[in-house]
C-alpha cells in the first residue's frame, strides 16, 4: 500500500525558532514536494524535487528551504519562524514518468506562537 | 507559470441532485488534469484524471470533461450523497512535473 508520512501532525512552535519538518515516502518515486494549505487559498507549491540533492522552488519558497539527501525523504525547513508561517503543511511524493498521481502526506499543522 | 481558476468557491446541493465544479487553466502545454477530493481532516486523495488526448472520462458516478480549446474542464457528479461532502481541488500540470492546484470548492450535500 502506498504511504507518505509526516513527522508530526501538530506541531507548536515560537517565533524564530528554527523548524524542520520531515516527509518520508516508500513508493521509490522520484518526485517529492511540499505544500502548504490555508482556508481561501488551495494548496500552494513551497519547493519540489525531482532527484535526490536537486530542489526547485515553487511558487511561495520566501522563508523555507528544503533537503533532500535520500531518495525516501525530504525535509522543510523554516529558518526562523515567524506567524504568518502558521498554515497545514502537506507533503506528497509521485513518479516521474508514466502516471504521475501525487500522494499526499496526513498533513503537519504548524502553529508559530 | 500555470494559473488555474477554479468555481465555484461553495457548493450547496441536495441529496440526489447533480454538482458541477469548474475550473480554466492559462497554459496551453498542460496536458494533465487531476481531481482531488479532501474531506475533513484527511489528506487529499485523487479521484478522477484526464489526459489532453481525451475529451471526457467517467467512473461510476463521476465524470470529468476537457475542452482544450477553451481551456477548461469540469468534474460532474451525479446522484449525489452526503459523503460526498468535501473540499474538490482541480489542478493541471505537464505529467511528471509540479500539479497547479486551484483554490478549492467546499461541496456540501445535504439530506
Amino acid at each position: 500500500d502506498v504511504k507518505v508520512t509526516q513527522s508530526s501532525r501538530y506541531l507548536v512552535k515560537r517565533t524564530g525558532e528554527k523548524v524542520f519538518l520531515e516527509c518520508v515516502q516508500d513508493m521509490d518515486h522520484e518526485n517529492m514536494f511540499w505544500y502548504r494549505q490555508d482556508p481561501g487559498l488551495g494548496l500552494r507549491l513551497i519547493y519540489f524535487s525531482y532527484d535526490v540533492k536537486m530542489k526547485e522552488k515553487g511558487d511561495i519558497p520566501e522563508g523555507y528551504s528544503v533537503s533532500r539527501e535520500k531518495k525516501e525523504r525530504f525535509s522543510l525547513i523554516l529558518e526562523s519562524a515567524s506567524t504568518n508561517q502558521t498554515s497545514m503543511y502537506l507533503c506528497a511524493s509521485s513518479l516521474k514518468q508514466g502516471i504521475n498521481e501525487q500522494y499526499f502526506g496526513p498533513g503537519t499543522r504548524l502553529t508559530v506562537t | 507559470g500555470e494559473n488555474v481558476e477554479q468555481h465555484p468557491s461553495t457548493l450547496s446541493v441536495q441529496e440526489g441532485d447533480s454538482a458541477v465544479i469548474k475550473c480554466t487553466y492559462s497554459d496551453s502545454a498542460s496536458n494533465y488534469f487531476p481531481w482531488y477530493k479532501q474531506e475533513l481532516g484527511k489528506r487529499p486523495q485523487l479521484i478522477i484524471d484526464i489526459r489532453s488526448n481525451v475529451g471526457e472520462k467517467k467512473d461510476q458516478r463521476i465524470a470529468v470533461t476537457l475542452n482544450k480549446t477553451a481551456k477548461h474542464f469540469s468534474l460532474h457528479i451525479t446522484e449525489t450523497q452526503p459523503e460526498d461532502s468535501a473540499v474538490y481541488f482541480c489542478a493541471a500540470s505537464i505529467p511528471g512535473y509540479a500539479l497547479n492546484f486551484g483554490k478549492g470548492t467546499s461541496l456540501l450535500v445535504t439530506p
